[in-house]
């Protein structure tokens, strides 16, 4: 069964500084991964995908993330935070199968502190 | 295009009420879905439908049931509300296998 681990709950930078926020999955078949970002009382919006092409994935506003196969992960990163960043962020994994589910991780919050 | 849309955006019932949530997108994509997010739970599946005319049970189905009226259209439906049916609830769309999925805005559902 496939399953998405996020590592910190809530994660808090200063502006400026770089964002981390880890995933690792489980998956038994080359999975397809996904960043999604949620604002406050909105729905998510698609910031990265990997889907067996190159595995460093660029994303909008300025994220991206690194599929590494034999540690199963796939953490999102950013240089530099921005105010407007703060937000939840979810990995979420496929397998591609007939049923094309999405499993979500449970959330990371990030905070940027000015 | 609007991409996915869900009325009602906010709900609030009184328990053993009933309620359909809609949604539509117009994109064309064959797959559908229905996710409950709750804090600190993720997002997790209640139905999905693969295609027109097909649905299966995701990960939380008790207490719903859904449509797929035509490949844009997809209902959840509650037919006797409970407390723990209080979320906020996203329908989604995709075209294949592969993603990526697109949301809609979310209804806020409170069950009194």
């Amino acid at each position: 069964a496939q399953s998405v681990t996020q590592l910190g709950s809530h994660v808090s930078v200063s502006e400026g500084a770089l964002v981390l926020l880890r995933c690792n999955y489980s998956s038994s078949v080359p999975p397809y991964l996904f960043w999604y970002v949620q604002y406050p009382n909105q729905g998510l919006q698609l910031l990265l995908k990997y889907t067996s092409a190159a595995t460093l994935v660029k994303g909008i506003n300025g994220f991206e993330a690194e599929f590494k196969k034999s540690e199963t992960s796939f953490h999102l990163t950013k240089p530099s935070a921005h105010m407007s960043d703060a937000a939840e962020y979810f990995c979420a994994v496929s397998n591609g199968g007939s049923q094309g589910n999405l499993i979500f991780g449970k959330g990371t919050k990030l905070s940027v502190k000015p | 295009n609007a991409g996915v849309t869900q009325t009602p955006k906010f709900q609030v019932l009184k328990t053993g009420q009933s309620m359909t949530l809609q949604c539509a997108q117009d994109m064309n994509h064959n797959s559908m879905y229905w996710y409950r997010q709750d804090p600190g739970m993720g997002l997790r599946l209640i139905y999905y439908s693969a295609s027109e005319g097909t649905t299966d049970k995701g990960e939380v189905p008790n207490g719903y049931n859904v449509s797929r009226l035509n490949k844009r259209e997809f209902s959840l439906r509650l037919e006797s509300a409970a407390p723990s049916q209080t979320s906020v609830y996203f329908c989604a769309s995709s075209e294949a296998h592969k993603g990526p999925w697109f949301f809609g805005p979310g209804t806020r559902l409170t069950v009194l």
